[in-house]
Formats: C-alpha cells, structure tokens, sequence
C-alpha cells in the first residue's frame, strides 16, 4: 500500500490539450513536493507546496495543496510534448520522518 | 556548480553477489539520500545520511547499507543481491538535513542495477 496515491497512472493527450494530475493520502502532510523525472535521469523539483489550500502558478503549471493537507493536484494548461515525463508527488507525513514518493503518472504529449 | 554524480550508471550482477555504488553530492552539500526506483514499488526512501550519520531509514532489509565520508561523498551497499534488487537507484544531495524539509535534493542521474 502506498502512502501517496496518484491517479491517472498514465496519460497521453495531444498537444494544446489541458491536463489534471492528482496526488492523494490519507494522512496529513507538513508540505508536498512535484517533481519531474524524464528517461535517463533523475527527477527534478518544480515546486514545493506548504499552506493548506496554497495555490502556485509555475508558467502553464498550477498547483494546489489541499485545506486539509492530505491531497494536492497539478494542473497543466495548453500542454506541450516538452511537458512528457514521469510526474511524481513526494513528501513527508506528519506521522513520521521517512520521505515518500506518490505512485507517479506517466505523461506523453503528442505533437 | 557540478550536479550529482553517480558511479557506475550501469552494472550486471548475479544473485548472491554483492554491489557497492558511489555517490558524489554537489559541493557544499551534506546530506545524501538515497532512493530505490522500480516500475512495480516505484520510488522509495532508502536512507539519507548527514555529516557522516544515518539520519533516517526506509522499509529496506538489512542487505542495504551505506556510509557517508568527511567529504560528504556516500556509498551504498547491497550484500547477497536478489532478483527484486535489480531497479535504478537514485542518490540526491541536499544543503541541510531534509528534516527541513524546504531544502531542495538534487538528485544525480542513478545506476541502473541488473540482477540476474
């Protein structure tokens, strides 16, 4: 069982189209990460939420942490096929210390 | 500034042998952490290491280690490799203990491990 849940597992739309990733738990975390990992490399942070109900704007990315700081989403506008990789939430519960990784959705825009 | 390094980025093993693998944060930065990545677990915490100390550690077996140096550069250990090690293992630097959890890990590139 995973801590991070995120839903779709996989996504593939064509390019110009809008997208919504979600990332859910049934525990309560002091903040989440997003981050992007593309073929061959690590991933990469994009943002870092903290404020339950925080909302950021990242350029075409928005993302949302929720009031109870158990869920958070991200949403892509007019996507682009650089916007293709593995989407991946991350945090720390307030249960405990270990950082977790959600399950990750892998995105593929099409030209 | 020099990203992560990780060495070697590719490695074939057998089952029962052991594996070390190298990790080389950015300068300055002295926590690493290190992560397991396979396609059905996808990633998780195996443990993060500061000023030469295990700071935190994942769900793993005993088979994993790892040590850090006075140069931050750390090391990771598997003994007595299984078929379910073979994965891509990530190491990510970072300035501060992620206690803080503000601090952003940069993450190097990862060995992928095959066991056969």
């Amino acid at each position: 069982t995973q801590l991070l849940e995120q839903s779709p597992q996989f996504l593939s739309i064509q390019e110009g189209e809008n997208l919504t990733v979600y990332c859910n738990s049934s525990s309560v975390f002091s903040s989440l990460q997003w981050y992007r990992q593309e073929p061959g490399e690590g991933p990469v942070l994009l943002v870092t939420v903290v404020t339950g109900g925080e909302v950021k704007k990242l350029k075409r990315l928005t993302f949302q942490f929720g009031d109870a700081r158990k869920d958070s989403s991200l949403h892509i506008t007019a996507a682009q096929p650089g916007d293709t990789g593995l989407y991946l939430c991350a945090g720390v519960a307030n249960t405990g210390n270990q950082f977790y990784f959600g399950t990750g959705t892998s995105l593929t825009v099409i030209p | 500034k020099a990203g992560v390094t990780q060495t070697p980025r590719y490695l074939i093993k057998t089952r029962g042998q052991q594996v070390t693998l190298s990790c080389s944060p950015i300068s300055g930065h002295r926590s690493v952490s290190w992560y397991q990545q396979t396609p059905g677990q996808g990633l998780q915490f195996l443990f993060e290491y500061f000023s030469e100390t295990q700071r935190n550690k994942g769900n793993f077996p005993g088979r994993f280690s790892g040590r850090q140096f006075s140069n931050s550069r750390s090391e990771m250990n598997v003994s007595t490799l299984e078929l379910g090690d073979s994965a891509l293992y990530l190491c990510a630097s970072s300035l501060l203990f992620r206690g803080t959890y503000t601090d952003t890990q940069y993450f190097g590139p990862g060995t992928r491990l095959t066991v056969l």
